[in-house]
């Protein structure tokens, strides 16, 4: 696509459950980002992916939250036992890589827990 | 930890006004970038600057990194209502790995 996509946009889930949230990147892009974002705050860096491997995930909050990219492109945002605390916007990003490289957003996933 | 600050969080003001905004860090990026994000959309992006010292213009804004690189200022001369949005500063470390300010949420009223 010509652009970072990410689904489902919206998501309401309850307490305790298991979510995954997709994000397709920027065909060619080898970096891809993810970040949670609250109300009138900045991006809270998660977790970046360069190629298939993970080149930094000291943001992810804790061990229920998890990544993927298997295969360098597509990337899954794994959050299991959901607390209402991780209600948020998250957001995916990719880019070049490549020196001071622009990064392209998605327009986000809305998750809601009840 | 990297840490970018931006003040003011809020500023509301009246078409025609100037405005600056400031984003400060104790950590020197690589480079910095300016995104602007609106209501139920992803940041996109300005500017970047790479040298300190480093002083950009687009149109009405213009964007200053610190000699240091610790640092970066926008400035808006003659804010228009579409220029209402959350501004945000964000810092690239030497493997890209982006870090984001606090955002500084703009209105600007007719």
């Amino acid at each position: 696509g010509a652009g970072v996509s990410q689904t489902p946009s919206n998501k309401v889930t309850e307490k305790g459950k298991y979510v995954e949230l997709r994000c397709d990147p920027i065909s060619g892009h080898t970096a891809l980002y993810w970040y949670r974002q609250s109300l009138g705050q900045g991006p809270e860096f998660l977790i970046y992916f360069q190629g298939t491997g993970a080149a930094d995930d000291s943001g992810l909050p804790n061990d229920r939250f998890f990544a993927v990219r298997p295969e360098g492109s597509v990337s899954t945002l794994k959050i299991q036992r959901t607390e209402r605390g991780d209600s948020a916007v998250y957001l995916c990003a990719s880019s070049t890589g490549q020196g001071a490289s622009e990064a392209f957003f998605g327009q986000g996933t809305r998750l809601t827990v009840v | 930890t990297q840490l970018l600050e931006q003040s003011p969080q809020f500023l509301s003001i009246q078409e025609g006004e100037n405005l600056t905004v400031y984003c400060n860090s104790s950590s020197v990026f690589s480079s910095l970038q300016w995104y602007r994000q609106e209501p139920g959309e992803g940041p996109v992006l300005l500017v970047t600057v790479v040298t300190g010292g480093e002083v950009k213009k687009l149109k009405r804004l213009t964007f200053q990194f610190g000699d240091a690189r610790k640092d970066s200022s926008l400035h808006i001369t003659a804010a228009q209502p579409g220029d209402t949005g959350l501004y945000l500063c964000a810092g690239a470390t030497g493997f890209q790995k982006l870090v984001f300010g606090t955002g500084t949420r703009l209105l600007v009223s007719p």
